[in-house]
């Protein structure tokens, strides 16, 4: 089954310290971005990279970082620099860079930061 | 900039019909897509509108008037299941690379 796994689902950290979220997909496709989900809130993007070598900040991403060595893979790491990194994340992909209006989700990792 | 309006929250109750509304301001448009998700859950794309009009899918469907910077989601015969958050998003007019806006979302809740 073609898809986007994200883990873990649930993440722990003390203040202070990074942490790595994963992000794999299976879809063959181009386009992969980073979104942060707080309670009530719409998604805001944090990076997108629109090719393997290549990424974007997007409207969030003080305090965060990536990196896309592989076509299927595009972690994020949450810094000790992001003020309030407790937060729902979220990793889509999209078929076509250029055209695509459909992104495909991952189940989310529900990140708290005491 | 770029920047769209739903409403917070919408009750309604099974078997209803209900209609989720979005109004966008962008500098250029490239279509509105609709999006569901499920308390602790995953977006899940619904509906794609790049012209003006109703486009049907199921139970679901959705409308764009380009003219009036508006669009819908239009759910029938409600169902339990249908209680989620939908959000409205729009193409960013300052990147090809398909990224979206999204709205914050309204969250539907269908009551018995």
């Amino acid at each position: 089954d073609g898809g986007i796994t994200q883990s873990p689902k649930y993440l722990f950290r003390k203040e202070g310290q990074n942490v790595t979220l994963s992000c794999e997909q299976n879809l063959n496709h181009d386009a992969m971005y980073w979104y942060r989900q707080d309670p009530g809130q719409g998604l805001r993007l944090i990076y997108y990279s629109q090719i393997v070598n290549d990424f974007q900040k997007g409207d969030i991403a003080e305090g965060y970082s990536v990196s896309r060595e592989k076509k299927e893979s595009f972690p994020l790491t949450v810094t000790s620099a992001q003020k309030n990194p407790t937060a729902f994340y979220l990793c889509a992909s999209s078929e076509d860079r250029g055209q695509s209006y459909e992104q495909y989700f991952g189940p989310g990792t529900r990140l708290t930061v005491t | 900039g770029q920047s769209l309006e739903q409403p917070s929250e919408v009750t309604a109750v099974e078997g209803a019909i209900v209609q989720i509304n979005c109004t966008y301001q962008t500098s250029g448009f490239y279509g509105l897509s609709w999006y569901q998700q499920h308390d602790g859950g995953a977006p899940t794309f619904l509906s794609y509108n790049g012209l003006d009009g109703l486009e049907e899918t199921g139970r679901f469907s959705s409308f764009l008037s380009r003219s009036d910077s508006y669009g819908y989601l239009l759910l029938q015969e409600l169902q339990m299941k249908d209680s989620a958050s939908y959000f409205c998003a729009v193409r960013d007019v300052q990147n090809q690379g398909g990224k979206l806006i999204f709205g914050q979302g309204t969250e539907l809740s269908v009551k018995p």
